[in-house]
């Protein structure tokens, strides 16, 4: 079976300062793994992807995540927050053998960047 | 990018009336949809899933008579909220998947608010 734990629900940072957003996985083989933004009352925007590669990510809006199988870990970080960054967060992962099937969602982090 | 169409955004019915919510894939075919459920300050559960021409696979604990998903087309999915009550207000968010879009497929809908008064 297929799980994704963020340890955080909420995560507060000051404007400027870096972030870390946390998660984890489990899956039976390798994983795709995928960050995504929800905005209040909206669906969900794609920030980045590790597909294959590189195990560092860099996605949309100065995100980037690094792949690290021994920790089974996606850690979403960013250089320096901005207050319009404050969001929910989920990340998400899929068995790259599972065929067509949904991805499998973490309960969400919500970031807080407070000016 | 492969784009996700969901409709309407926001909805408010009284309890026992119906409510169709439409997911359409703009430029892409979309054999499999899938249709979430988010409950406030929660992640995104699954409900079903939906593929083109046939019945859709609903979860556990999800009820098909009540949740009625149609999926008749490439590029048309839908929910319907049959007779629906208070309890099903939600969040409802439906996605494709695509392939060969930068995304590695998975894109969503907007979402739709519903709120049975």
């Amino acid at each position: 079976a297929q799980s994704v734990a963020q340890p955080e629900d909420q995560v507060k940072v000051a404007e400027g300062n870096p972030l870390t957003v946390k998660c984890t996985y489990s899956v039976s083989g390798n994983p795709y793994l995928f960050w995504y933004v929800q905005y209040p009352n909206r669906g969900l925007q794609f920030l980045l992807k590790y597909i294959t590669g590189d195990n560092l990510v860099k996605g949309s809006y100065g995100f980037e995540a690094e792949f690290n199988k021994s920790q089974t870990s996606f850690h979403l970080k960013k250089p320096s927050a901005l207050v319009s960054d404050s969001a929910l967060y989920f990340c998400a992962v899929r068995d790259v053998n599972s065929g067509n099937t949904p991805l499998v969602f973490g309960k969400g982090t919500r970031l807080s960047v407070i000016a | 990018g492969a784009v996700v169409s969901q409709h309407p955004s926001r909805v408010i019915c009284k309890s026992g009336t119906s409510v169709k919510i439409e997911c359409r894939s703009l430029d892409f075919q979309a054999t499999t949809m899938f249709w979430y459920r988010q409950f406030p300050k929660q992640s995104l559960m699954l409900m079903a899933t939906s593929n083109e021409g046939s019945k859709a696979t609903y979860e556990q604990g999800v009820e098909k008579d009540k949740f009625l998903i149609n999926h008749a087309s490439l590029t048309l999915s839908t929910l319907t909220v049959t007779s629906a009550h208070p309890e099903d207000s939600s969040f409802y968010i439906c996605s494709a998947r695509a392939t060969g879009a930068g995304n590695y497929g998975y894109t969503f809908g907007s979402g739709t608010r519903l709120t049975v008064v």
